[in-house]
């Protein structure tokens, strides 16, 4: 069971570069999001998508983008890497919003640094 | 602002003592959920608490949701070092938006 899959695990991006964080999953969740993790700061929400076609702002989205053309697939584009954008970076996936459906499957993460 | 403040943000303790961490907020939610995160990880789901008032225990973890459904706590009896890792409440904000604690990092020293 893979479950959600992130690539890469690690990048160093210079100022200005661009580049596309890869997520998918295997469970056939409606609803995937992205997270950053810094220091003292617990999960920040990104961009979030309820099902293919489908996506909307989370807390902090500046500075990316974001499409849902499959169910499995929920890339994170990064167009113009700051320094500010140096995180930890998670996706998840859920099955749905009930009390039963709210637990999240997170990928193991990809750690960024812009230099 | 952080729609959920949790306390302590920092936690060193001993092997074997006892512990709290709390998840508080103005809002009120239908359900709650804890996770634990260990270092190069993503989050793990531990408990989710529905119910005003409920109480759900796991092991030596026992977690608790308000009767106003607005704040949670986790109760860690006799801490062991396998304890250690960070735990991040989370809550279903509005219709989609899946929203999560600022953390408390726990330590667990032999």
């Amino acid at each position: 069971n893979a479950g959600v899959t992130q690539t890469p695990k690690f990048q160093v991006l210079k100022t200005g570069q661009s580049m596309t964080l890869q997520c998918a999953q295997d469970m056939n969740h409606e609803y995937m999001s992205w997270y950053r993790q810094d220091p003292g700061m617990g999960l920040r929400l990104i961009h979030y998508s309820v099902g293919a076609g489908i996506t909307d702002q989370g807390e902090v989205p500046n500075g990316y983008n974001v499409s849902r053309s499959t169910t499995e697939d929920f890339p994170l584009r990064l167009l113009s890497a700051a320094p500010s954008q140096t995180s930890v970076y998670f996706c998840a996936s859920r099955r749905g919003t009930g009390s039963g459906n709210t637990e999240a499957f997170f990928g193991q993460g990809t750690r960024l640094t812009v230099v | 602002t952080q729609l959920l403040e949790q306390s302590p943000q920092f936690l060193s303790i001993q092997e074997g003592e006892n512990l709290t961490v709390y998840c508080n907020s103005s809002s009120v939610f239908s359900s709650l959920q804890w996770y634990r995160q260990e270092p190069g990880e993503g989050p793990v789901l531990l408990v989710t608490v529905v119910t005003g008032g409920e109480v759900k225990k796991l092991k030596r973890l026992t977690f608790q949701f308000g009767d106003a459904r607005k704040d949670s706590s986790l109760h860690i009896t006799a801490a062991q070092p396998g304890d250690t890792g960070l735990y991040l409440c989370a809550v279903t904000s509005g219709t989609y938006k899946y929203i999560f604690g600022t953390g408390t990092r726990l330590k667990v020293l032999a």
